[in-house]
């Protein structure tokens, strides 16, 4: 599997914007870049997943480098409710080759948002 | 809609003892996964269900740990005897499992298991 490398900690303010890095040089070219949270006590939920292109939705944007070897989470206002840990995960398509996938997490992100 | 349902939330055993964890995944939802989180680690997957048939379990132990999803539904797992080793947090997740598509999973809260 592709490993990623992400700090183990962030620390940020209420109402700032987070950046948080993921490193992956080992990606291979068919990889999804996924990221997933998890708020203290719950399970992780799905944050946002890009192939090369820059991609948007309502809770945040990935850039993604252009040799695609890193990538960028991008909280634009960070709230309290973000304060979580933040995993990015490059896609194992598994033995099926289809649709159904694995989940390899690291140790992610722990973000820390201050009031 | 009612997220994936994990039952019980907190179990408390003493070591050699049985356990039995359940699962009702999303209405839906064709696959199914059962992961294992250790305090300060991302969750490790230990069997993955398509329906019925576990398609991936290769990080399973099967000598103590045995899962099933008789009816391609709701799913149980269970550790036989637990070992101290084994408190940890049990993940289930699930997805729609369409071919070619985008498969998010979605977790349930887990159940958080200690051995003493």
């Amino acid at each position: 599997d592709a490993k990623t490398t992400q700090p183990n900690s962030m620390e940020s303010n209420e109402e700032e914007p987070v950046h948080l890095p993921c490193n992956h040089s080992t990606i291979s070219g068919t990889d999804y870049i996924h990221w997933y949270r998890q708020l203290p006590s719950q399970g992780p939920e799905y944050v946002i997943h890009g192939l090369t292109s820059n991609v948007n939705n309502r809770m945040a944007s990935l850039a993604i480098a252009e040799d695609r070897k890193s990538s960028t989470l991008i909280l634009h206002r960070a709230t309290l409710r973000d304060a979580a840990v933040y995993y990015c995960i490059l896609r194992d398509r598994g033995d099926s080759g289809g649709s159904n996938y694995k989940l390899t997490f690291g140790k992610g992100t722990l973000l820390t948002v201050n009031p | 809609e009612a997220g994936v349902v994990q039952s019980p939330r907190y179990k408390i055993i003493e070591k050699k003892q049985p356990v039995a964890f359940w699962c009702n995944p999303i209405s839906g939802h064709n696959t199914l996964y059962w992961y294992l989180q250790n305090l300060g680690q991302g969750p490790e997957l230990l069997i993955r269900y398509e329906n019925e048939e576990a398609v991936d379990d290769s990080q399973l132990p099967k000598d103590r740990f045995s899962a099933e999803r008789l009816k391609g539904v709701d799913s149980t797992l269970k550790i036989q005897p637990a070992e101290l080793g084994d408190s940890a947090v049990y993940l289930c997740a699930s997805s729609l499992g369409l071919a070619g598509g985008y498969n998010e999973q979605f977790f349930g809260p887990g159940t958080r298991l200690t051995v003493l």
